[in-house]
């Protein structure tokens, strides 16, 4: 079974509405994170939590907010989706003994029309 | 600011045979983290090979190694009897040490072909 998972794993919506992301994991790690992924931009950090009452932005937090339900959930909500959020969705984590290292779910694809 | 670059949008290489993508990176940090990341058509993203910048000995992961130069912040990653399954994008991504705010830079990506 896979440590990280994502669901949706595809998802079309329309401009305007709200959308939720959700990330689970089995690691037991402590520190999770959202990025997006756009073609010729990379990966770019939108959300990470260090623990269940700790969030903070990342370089592109502007249209979303995240909730830290548990250690292993984390969901990334777009409170009003518009077309240049159409983007490929990650979320990782990490956590001791090695907390620079990330690791990935899935991916969620997402369409906004 | 620390920054990570790929100079190689796209390579190929033959099946069997061996190929190295590049990675340069640039910080005034002494303690960090370098990784190499695999994505295929699937698009899950994969780590294959993590290197401890106060290690002076190259990480090996199986067919993938790295070719760590600390001085000239360079961190290539060499694969080994190429398989038609190591076709994807690679990402180069660093890290720092030290404090909690352990950020990924990425770099843009090689795309690697393997031909049968």
């Amino acid at each position: 079974d896979a440590d990280v998972t994502q669901t949706p794993r595809n998802r079309i919506t329309k401009t305007g509405k709200r959308i939720m992301l959700e990330c689970s994991q089995t690691k037991g790690h402590d520190r999770m994170y959202w990025y997006r992924q756009d073609p010729g931009l990379g990966l770019r950090l939108i959300y990470y939590s260090f623990d269940v009452k700790d969030i903070n932005k990342g370089e592109i937090s502007d249209g979303y907010s995240v909730s830290r339900q548990a250690q292993a959930k984390f969901s990334l909500s777009l409170e009003s989706a518009i077309p240049n959020q159409t983007a490929l969705y990650f979320c990782a984590t990490s956590g001791y003994p090695n907390l620079e290292t990330q690791y990935f779910g899935p991916g969620t694809r997402l369409l906004v029309l | 600011a620390q920054t990570v670059t790929q100079s190689q949008p796209e390579m190929s290489v033959q099946e069997a045979e061996t190929v190295t993508l590049s990675c340069t990176y640039d910080t005034s940090e002494s303690d960090y983290y370098l990784f190499w990341y695999k994505q295929p058509p699937s698009r899950q993203m994969i780590l294959v090979i993590r290197q401890e910048a106060y290690k002076q000995q190259n990480a090996t992961e199986n067919r993938f190694s790295v070719n760590f130069q600390k001085a000239a912040k360079s961190f290539s990653l060499k694969i080994s009897d190429s398989q038609l399954g190591d076709a994807a994008m690679y990402f180069c991504a660093y890290t720092n040490g030290a404090g909690n705010n352990r950020k990924l830079i990425w770099g843009l990506g090689t795309s690697l072909a393997v031909n049968p």
